[in-house]
């Protein structure tokens, strides 16, 4: 089973404090994504990755900066955390660049900033 | 821009009633249809997905999805609902060639009354 995995399930940070959302997958896969989900939104996309190194910019990156070093890790960072990112953040992951494959999420991690 | 319009936040069902929700999205042309679950505290789970073919696409835990062209829709139903399909779903919508980059509806919170 293809598994991707967040490091936190949840994180109460400081105003200001630099955040790091950590997300491993385990099945070589190309693509990894980080959303955001908030109550009434669903979840919107922040940025993505389709190859290591390489990134880009999804519906609401404002705020918010990534990195992929490796290939099955992909992290979220919030340079200075403010109240109003207080969410669900969901990663995801999937094979290829090919439409016709699925994408596999983790469990979240449900920030809160105070 | 795309957008996924799920009508319905909440959908109170008896157990063992049929099920219908409800999913419009606005495209340019016809995107990879997709049901995502998540049940309280989980990730979300992959329920059917509709690529090409059989407008009528059958999924796990006896749900299926019509996709109609003509009405931008993608409705998914169960015949019988069990207590435990008691959970939030989500319809996404991805552009054909461009990899799993989801466009998510608001979500429909499902509760089952016994």
């Amino acid at each position: 089973d293809v598994k991707v995995t967040q490091s936190s399930r949840y994180l109460v940070k400081r105003t200001g404090e630099k955040v790091f959302l950590e997300c491993v997958q385990d099945m070589d896969h190309e693509n990894m994504f980080w959303y955001r989900q908030d109550p009434g939104l669903g979840l919107r996309l922040i940025y993505f990755s389709y190859d290591v190194k390489m990134k880009e910019k999804g519906d609401i990156p404002e705020g918010y900066s990534v990195s992929r070093e490796k290939k099955e890790r992909f992290s979220l960072i919030l340079e200075s955390a403010s109240t109003n990112q207080t969410s669900m953040y969901l990663c995801a992951s999937s094979l290829t660049w090919t439409a016709n494959t699925e994408a596999f999420f983790g469990q979240g991690t449900r920030l809160t900033v105070v | 821009a795309q957008s996924v319009t799920q009508p319905d936040i909440h959908i109170t069902v008896s157990e063992g009633a049929s099920l219908e929700l409800r999913c419009n999205y606005s495209y340019g042309a016809t995107p990879y249809l997709f049901w995502y679950v998540q049940s309280p505290g989980q990730g979300l789970q992959l329920l059917l997905k509709y690529f090409s073919g059989d407008t009528l696409v059958q999924g796990i835990k006896g749900f299926e999805a019509e996709f109609k062209r003509s009405q931008s829709s993608f409705n998914l139903r169960k015949p019988s609902v069990h207590w435990s399909d008691a959970a939030e779903y989500f319809c996404a919508v991805a552009p054909r060639g461009a990899g799993n980059k989801l466009t998510f509806g608001g979500g429909t919170r499902v509760l089952v009354k016994p």
